[in-house]
Parts: C-alpha cells; structure tokens; sequence
C-alpha cells in the first residue's frame, strides 16, 4: 500500500510558485521521500529527494518537516511545461529498497 | 547521463499470444532493475524487481508464470507477457538502479502494450 497521500489535482498560474504538499505520516526513520512527476504517456523523471534535511537543486526545493510527516515540492517559478502529474514516493526497503508510488497529484500550469 | 531505453514502445498483439518487451541501459550497468504497470488515469504499480542473473521477486497479485523477467546481463531485463488477454493491455514502464542502494531509479520512456 502506497505509504503517500497527495491532493488529486492543483492548478498554479504561470511564473508563480507550484506548492505540492505530501502526508507521509507512517514513513520509518531511515525512509527517503522521493519526488518524481510524469508527463502523459513518458517515463517519470526524477526531482528531488531527502531524508530529513530541506533540499534545493535546479528543479525545486523540498522542505521536510520536522516530525517527516510531511513534505512539501516547490516549483519556484512554473511554467507550461511543468504541466504534469506529480508523485511523492517513499523508498521502503522489503529484501531489496523499492519505491512504492501513490496517487500523486496533476498539476496543470495555467497561462 | 543515466538512459533506460524501452522497445517497442507500442504493441499490438492478438489476444492468446505472447509479447516481449525489452529494458535496456544505455549508458550504466544496472545491477537491479523494476518493471511497473500502469492503467489510465491510475499510478505505477511495481509488478516485479529484478537483479542480475537471478530469478526475479514478485509483488503480491503479480502472476509470475504470466509476467516473466528475465534479466540476464548488466544492461537488459526482458518482461514477457505470456497468453496475453485484453485486461492486459496497458503501459508497462521499466527503471533500473546503477547499484543496490542507489538513490534514483531511472525510468524507461515505457510501452504501450495494445491486446485486442
């Protein structure tokens, strides 16, 4: 069972900051939060992760918090095409480490 | 760069037939590799993990006498689709890992898999 539960959908307009919230409230101490998002019909890519830290690269930032109950990806300054659906995923190891995928969330870029 | 190519990218088979999809890296030996499935509208589902030259490990529901892996070099893993039926038409998506504990799973561009 997906250990993630993100909102079905979110709109954002172009140029503003894309906040994508996550609940990861049963994640274990030594589970990542990984982010990753898929565009129709392709392969998901990877964003981001993290353990416990905020984390920042070209992409986006994540912001953990304290309790890692939750996350939250920002897309600093959205454009058309981060059009796409996003998953937050934790990485749980069961004899080998495996990403187990939830819902995720379609966000739609408006122009 | 870390690429995963997948082939075909579409198929068509008649019901009763079998199918085989290929996963390879192009560029990193992948020591454990992942295949998904995903129906419209809905989430990947990992169907089976796969490590080099060794039987793979099935999730729980996941048929493995009709869903077979074989992943018998650094670079490919085969998904065989035995007496394909029209509820198995889907997308089915590969990942692979440079090392056990990797960090980032890097996915296919997926297959699109049509049984009529």
């Amino acid at each position: 069972d997906a250990k993630t539960t993100q909102p079905p959908s979110m709109d954002c307009a172009e140029g503003r900051a894309a906040n994508l919230p996550c609940n990861h409230s049963t994640i274990s101490g030594n589970e990542y939060v990984y982010w990753y998002r898929q565009i129709h019909s392709q392969g998901p890519q990877y964003i981001i992760h993290g353990l416990k830290n905020n984390e920042t690269n070209e992409m986006a930032s994540l912001i953990i918090t304290e309790d890692r109950k939750s996350s939250t990806l920002i897309l600093p300054h959205a454009t058309l095409r981060d059009t796409a659906v996003y998953y937050c995923i934790v990485r749980v190891h069961s004899g080998t480490y495996k990403y187990i995928f939830g819902t995720g969330t379609r966000l739609k870029v408006l122009a | 760069g870390a690429v995963v190519s997948q082939h075909p990218s579409w198929v068509i088979c008649k019901s009763g037939t079998s199918v085989k999809i290929e996963c390879r890296s192009l560029d990193f030996q992948a020591t454990t590799m992942f295949w998904y499935r995903q129906f419209p509208k809905q989430s990947l589902m990992l169907m089976a993990t796969s490590n080099e030259g060794s039987k793979a490990t099935y999730e729980q529901g996941v048929e493995k006498d009709k869903f077979l892996i074989n992943h018998a070099s650094l670079t490919l893993s085969t998904l065989t689709v035995t007496s394909a039926h029209p509820e198995d038409s889907s997308f089915y998506i590969c990942s692979a890992t440079k090392t056990p504990g990797a960090y980032e799973q890097y996915f296919g561009p997926g297959t699109r898999l049509t049984v009529t």
